[in-house]
């Protein structure tokens, strides 16, 4: 069984920074591109990055360029997420997803549960 | 990107129809058929239920249905049951390898 588990979320000041971790297990981690997904309470989600097979390419929304940077370990089968220079409307519940195949197509087949980042001002 | 607008509140009864529209521009929805669906149940991961505009992957019951004319998709629900109640989200590919997620609909089963 797929399994995605989200973790590091917390409660940071506005400036502050957080790294957060997703642990995959039941799929071979290593052949899937992977993506982070936030959704802020009473919105819809929205997409934030993603990152090919072997972490060479990674790309970001606008409005986390710069700021937040996706990376991944294949060897312990984890994505993460660095986020630093934390703003109040970064608050959101933060779910790490999987591709839908091992061909790159943009679709979010596998969600965690998701972990919660409050940043406050 | 701004978010696809999607209705905020569908309702049907057990056995009824209900359709989720979800309209974009020819940015997003209409210049792409990178087109996906996700049902949530709060608390819980989201699922993918349809994706290139109209296909369904494994496990997905055959009464969920998406459509697209220019710039608008759409969710259809057919054969409504309790379990369905839950937020449905579409998403597209919107260019520059970029995604943009729809405003959320919330379905009710009366």
């Amino acid at each position: 069984e797929v399994q995605l588990v989200e973790s590091g979320g917390d409660l940071v000041q506005a400036g502050g920074s957080l790294r957060l971790s997703c642990a995959a297990s039941g799929f071979t981690f290593s052949s899937y591109w992977m993506y982070w997904v936030r959704q802020a309470p009473g919105e819809g989600p929205v997409w934030l990055s993603r990152i090919n097979t072997d972490g060479t390419y990674t790309s970001h929304a606008d409005s986390v360029k710069g700021r937040f940077t996706i990376s991944r370990d294949n060897a312990k089968n984890t994505l993460y997420l660095q986020m630093n220079s934390l703003r109040a409307e970064d608050t959101a519940i933060y779910y790490c997803a999987r591709e839908l195949g091992t061909v790159v197509r943009g679709y979010f087949a596998a969600w965690g549960q998701g972990t919660l980042v409050t940043v406050s001002s | 990107q701004s978010a696809l607008t999607q209705p905020r509140s569908v309702s049907g009864s057990p056995g009824q129809s209900v359709t989720i529209s979800c309209t974009g521009t020819s940015s997003d929805v209409g210049g792409y058929n990178y087109v996906s669906w996700y049902q949530h149940h709060p608390g819980k991961a989201p699922k993918l239920m349809i994706y290139d505009v109209s296909k369904r992957p494994s496990g997905v019951p055959d009464r969920f249905s998406g459509s697209k004319s220019d710039n608008t998709a759409s969710l259809t629900i057919s054969g409504l049951q309790a379990e369905d109640e839950a937020d449905y989200y579409c998403c597209s590919y919107a260019g520059n390898y970029a995604f943009v997620f729809g405003t959320g609909t919330k379905v009710t089963v009366l």
